[in-house]
C-alpha cells in the first residue's frame, strides 16, 4: 500500500457540468499522475507532476486540467464533463529514482450522463 | 508514434501449468520493462520489471527480454486460479516520467 487515495470512488454526473476528482498520497512523493482506463485501451495518461506547481499534459488532456498546490494532493478537473469521458480514473505515484514503477490508487469510476 | 502490444486474449491454461504472456515494443531504445497485474474492478499492481541488460526470475514468475524482436514475455509457472488477472506491459522509452502501456492481456486459468 503506497498511502494513495482517490475521492470520490463512484460519481455519477450530468453533460456540462465541472467535475473534480482528488488524489491524495501520505509520503510525500513528487511524481503523479492521472490515467483513465477504457476497454480496449488501456491506461492512458492524462496529465502529470514532478513537483509542485509543476504539471504536463499527456496523451489525451484536452478538456481536462490539474492543479498541484501541495506535494500530498493532485487534483483532475473536467472542466465541462462529456459521455465521452466516461470512465475509470487512477492516480499513480512513482517514488524517486525508480523510472517505471508506478503505484496506483483505487481508482474512480465515473459516469457522464 | 511510441506503441506497446499486446493480444487482448482471453488466454486460457490450466492450472499447474506454464502461463507464456507477450508483448511487443516499437521503440528500439527503450530502457525497462514493466508487468502489471490487475484484477477485474481492482487497480494495477506492479509485479515484475527488467532493464535491458538481462533477464529476471521471481518466485514462479520469469520475465524475459528479447530485444533483437522488440519483445518481453512473462512466464508463470505452476499457474494457480489466483493469477487469472489482466497482465498490463509497460515500457520505459528512456523519459523519465511516462510510460508506455499496452492494452493487457486477459489470462484465466482454469482449476
Amino acid at each position: 500500500d503506497a498511502g494513495i487515495t482517490q475521492s470520490p470512488r463512484h460519481k455519477v454526473t450530468e453533460t456540462g457540468t465541472p467535475v473534480t476528482l482528488r488524489c491524495h498520497q501520505t509520503e510525500n512523493h513528487r511524481y503523479m499522475y492521472w490515467y483513465r482506463q477504457d476497454p480496449g485501451h488501456g491506461l492512458r495518461l492524462i496529465h502529470y507532476s514532478y513537483g509542485v506547481k509543476d504539471t504536463d499534459k499527456g496523451e489525451v488532456s484536452d478538456g481536462y486540467s490539474v492543479s498541484r498546490s501541495k506535494t500530498e494532493d493532485f487534483l483532475l478537473t473536467l472542466e465541462s464533463a462529456t459521455s465521452s469521458q466516461t470512465s475509470v480514473y487512477f492516480c499513480a505515484i512513482r517514488p524517486s529514482g525508480r523510472a517505471g514503477e508506478q503505484f496506483f490508487g483505487p481508482g474512480t469510476r465515473l459516469t457522464v450522463l | 508514434q511510441k506503441e506497446v502490444e499486446q493480444n487482448s486474449g482471453p488466454l486460457s491454461v490450466p492450472e499447474g501449468a506454464i502461463a507464456s504472456l507477450n508483448c511487443t515494443y516499437s521503440d528500439r531504445g527503450s530502457q525497462s520493462f514493466f508487468w502489471y497485474r490487475q484484477y477485474s474492478g481492482k487497480s494495477p499492481e506492479l509485479i515484475m520489471f527488467i532493464y535491458s541488460n538481462g533477464d529476471k526470475e521471481d518466485g514462479r514468475f520469469t520475465a524475459q527480454l528479447n530485444k533483437a524482436s522488440q519483445y518481453v514475455s512473462l512466464l508463470i509457472r505452476d499457474s494457480q486460479p489466483s493469477d487469472s488477472a489482466t497482465y498490463l506491459c509497460a515500457v520505459n522509452p528512456g523519459s523519465n516520467y511516462q510510460l508506455i502501456w499496452g492494452a493487457g492481456t486477459k489470462l484465466i486459468i482454469k482449476p
